[in-house]
């Protein structure tokens, strides 16, 4: 299955500013996928990224607060913007190797774990 | 509307058999899947189950019932380093095939 390298993983920022979060894989992917989970909860999806076009927000999420750029196959950056200490979470991203075939699985990025003061 | 239904926790004894079980509800169904996540660490996939019955991998094997919108997780021969969340995620025809996750069950195992 693909490898994935998320970076930071983990940061403590201040309310107002901004943190773009980097996932690298280690092949080409159609989708990646990006979550946020709070401690000891589940995951909520925030947004796919295609590579070529604007990404697919969920309910809650909107582009001005979470821009996610794919700029090719392997590639894909999530920012967290204006934040506050209701952003303090961790965030993963993931991607499918077997599209539309789950046996196979979805990979995750080792997680970033934001914490806004 | 769509959930997924497990138990918050379940504890077991080193050694022993323990079954994690699900329930769904989903508009379109496409697939079981598990995931396990320790503390502090990414969800890693576990199992999938598309159609009836049970799949096995080792010591762990994954049960599916789609009549019943059901399915379990059962880990056996637990070890202590078992212990960890375990999440059921159903792929939904609804919603662009995309994962809907369960709450997620802590297996706590004693020694």
């Amino acid at each position: 299955s693909a490898v994935i390298s998320q970076k930071p993983s983990r940061d403590i920022c201040q309310r107002g500013t901004s943190l773009t979060i980097q996932c690298q894989v280690d092949s080409q992917v159609t989708m990646m996928f990006w979550y946020r989970q709070q401690p000891g909860q589940s995951l909520t999806l925030i947004a796919t990224a295609n590579q070529g076009s604007e990404a697919t927000y969920e309910s809650g999420f909107v582009i001005d607060k979470f821009p996610i750029s794919r700029p090719n196959l392997t590639f894909s950056t999530l920012t967290v913007s204006n934040m506050s200490p209701e952003d303090s979470s961790i965030y993963l991203c993931s991607v499918e190797k077997s599209p539309l075939n789950g046996a196979n699985g979805y990979t995750f990025g080792s997680g970033t774990r934001l914490t806004v003061v | 509307g769509q959930s997924l239904e497990q138990p918050s926790e379940v504890t077991a004894v080193e050694g022993a058999i323990v079954q994690i079980n699900c329930t769904y509800q989903t508009s379109g169904f496409y697939g079981l899947s598990w995931y396990q996540q320790h503390d502090g660490g990414a969800p890693t996939f576990l199992s999938y189950n598309a159609l009836d019955g049970l799949e096995e991998t080792g010591r762990f094997s994954s049960f599916l019932s789609r009549s019943d919108s059901y399915g379990y997780l059962l880990l056996q021969e637990l070890q202590m380093k078992d212990s960890a969340s375990y999440f059921c995620a159903v792929r939904d025809l609804g919603s662009n095939y995309q994962l809907i996750w369960g709450a997620g069950t802590k297996l706590i195992i004693k020694p």
